[in-house]
């Protein structure tokens, strides 16, 4: 059964600091994905990478996928309180055609 | 408005009832996907629908079922409800099959069992 686990599970950390949050798994994957899901509402889609090694950058934003497709960093610099919500890392389930979801990070950026 | 609809938004019922929750996915997207989300699991796989056939199933109870009609709107049925299928039930969907071209989500339906 394929895994993803995220780290931390937790972050809570004031406006304009960085930080970066971690997807990883023992199993490779063709691609990952990357949501924000804010309270009441559903995820929403960030980002999909899918080359090993391959970064992408959303504004204050920079996603990496690690060379062997097995995991993946988000880091966020200078972080706003609009960056507060839950961050999930998905990846596809192989053979069922879906996505798997990690359980996510929840990041508070308080004023 | 991610265009993913859901109803009802919140949903109280008692254990043992029946409840349906509805999904009208984004304008032109063939692909359904059904999830669940409780604190403790996180986001988990029910069911997928393509063009009205199912296509994966994945930790789906027997007392679930799901279904997409000919205009693509899907249903999912939950019975013989438990306190443990209290939960937060979200609908996806996708233009096409494959995961590389990402989900949009609807805002959920929150069921309460009591």
């Amino acid at each position: 059964t394929q895994l993803l686990e995220q780290s931390p599970q937790f972050l809570s950390i004031q406006e304009g600091e960085n930080l970066t949050v971690y997807c990883n798994s023992s199993s490779v994957f063709s691609s990952l994905q990357w949501y924000r899901q804010e309270p009441g509402e559903g995820p929403v889609l960030l980002v999909t990478v899918v080359t090993g090694g391959e970064v992408k950058k959303l504004k204050r934003l920079t996603f990496q996928f690690g060379d062997a497709r097995k995991d993946s960093s988000l880091h966020i610099t200078a972080a706003q309180p609009g960056d507060t919500g839950l961050y999930l890392c998905a990846g596809d389930g192989g053979s069922q055609g879906n996505l798997i979801f990690g359980k996510g990070t929840k990041l508070s950026v308080k004023p | 408005d991610s265009g993913v609809t859901q109803t009802p938004k919140h949903l109280i019922t008692a254990t043992g009832q029946r409840v349906t929750l509805r999904c009208s996915p984004r304008s032109g997207d063939l692909s359904v996907y059904w999830y669940q989300q409780s604190l403790d699991q996180g986001l988990q796989f029910l069911i997928q629908y393509y063009n009205g056939e199912e296509r994966a199933k994945g930790n789906i109870l027997e007392r679930f079922s799901a279904q997409q009609f000919p205009d693509l709107h899907s249903e999912l049925n939950l019975s013989s409800l438990e306190l443990g299928d209290s939960a937060l039930y979200f609908c996806a969907s996708s233009a096409r099959q494959g995961v590389h071209y990402g989900y949009t989500f609807g805002s959920g339906t929150r069921l309460t069992v009591v």
